[in-house]
């Protein structure tokens, strides 16, 4: 069965400090694709960056870059130089097959990350 | 503007009163579901569509229906809600299935069941 897990339900961060947010996923499907979503207290749900399987490279967005260890299952969310506009709850989530072979898109619980002026 | 659209954003009902929320996507995507976003459990898919006519249930089906009709629209129905579907909904589209295709959300719909 596909898993994420997020294990830290909560940080805080000294603004423009970097900050490192923690994922590993598990799955039997090679061929899979690992999503971020931001989530600001307004509720919405705002993509931030991807990282397929098969990516060589670390995918980065702007300040966002995604540490991919393949061998380790884990994909972990850098955001450089934080803001107090980063103050938000933040998704991981994986795009992959299930033992049925749809493709199913599961979250982890999130880490909500506070920013401290 | 490329958007999903939910409505309601908030409804409070009592037990037992069918309610329909709407989600309509205008970006001709394929693949639709339906999440709930509950404290510590993150996001749980409840239904998903990857067409018109297809449907099929995700994580926590249990007490909620689905059609998928015409390719825009995928509502979501409360036959009989009960107070543990007191939850956050999002409805998700995405071109098709595919591993790069990032899924739009819509603005979210927080029902409260009394």
């Amino acid at each position: 069965a596909q898993k994420i897990t997020q294990t830290q339900p909560g940080m805080f961060v000294q603004e423009k400090e970097a900050v490192t947010l923690d994922c590993t996923y598990d799955t039997s499907d090679p061929s899979y694709g690992l999503f971020w979503y931001k989530q600001p207290s307004s509720g919405e749900m705002i993509f931030l960056i991807y990282q397929g399987s098969y990516d060589q490279q670390n995918a980065t967005e702007g300040r966002y870059s995604l540490n991919f260890q393949k061998a380790r299952k884990s994909a972990n969310l850098v955001i450089s130089a934080s803001q107090l506009g980063d103050s938000a709850m933040y998704f991981c989530a994986m795009s992959a097959d299930d033992n049925f072979g749809n493709e199913k898109l599961t979250f982890g619980t999130g880490t909500r990350l506070t920013i401290i002026p | 503007e490329a958007q999903v659209t939910q409505n309601p954003r908030y409804l409070i009902t009592v037990t037992g009163k069918k309610l329909t929320v709407t989600c309509s996507q205008n970006m001709n995507h394929e693949y639709m579901s339906w999440y709930r976003q509950d404290p510590g459990l993150g996001l749980r898919q409840i239904y998903y569509s990857m067409n018109v006519e297809v449907t099929d249930k995700g994580d926590v089906p249990e007490g909620y229906k689905v059609s998928r009709k015409e390719k825009r629209n995928f509502p979501l129905i409360l036959e009989s809600p009960s107070p543990n579907q007191t939850s956050l909904y999002f409805c998700a589209s995405s071109l098709v299935y595919g591993r790069g295709t990032e899924a739009f959300f819509g603005q979210g719909t927080r029902l409260t069941v009394v």
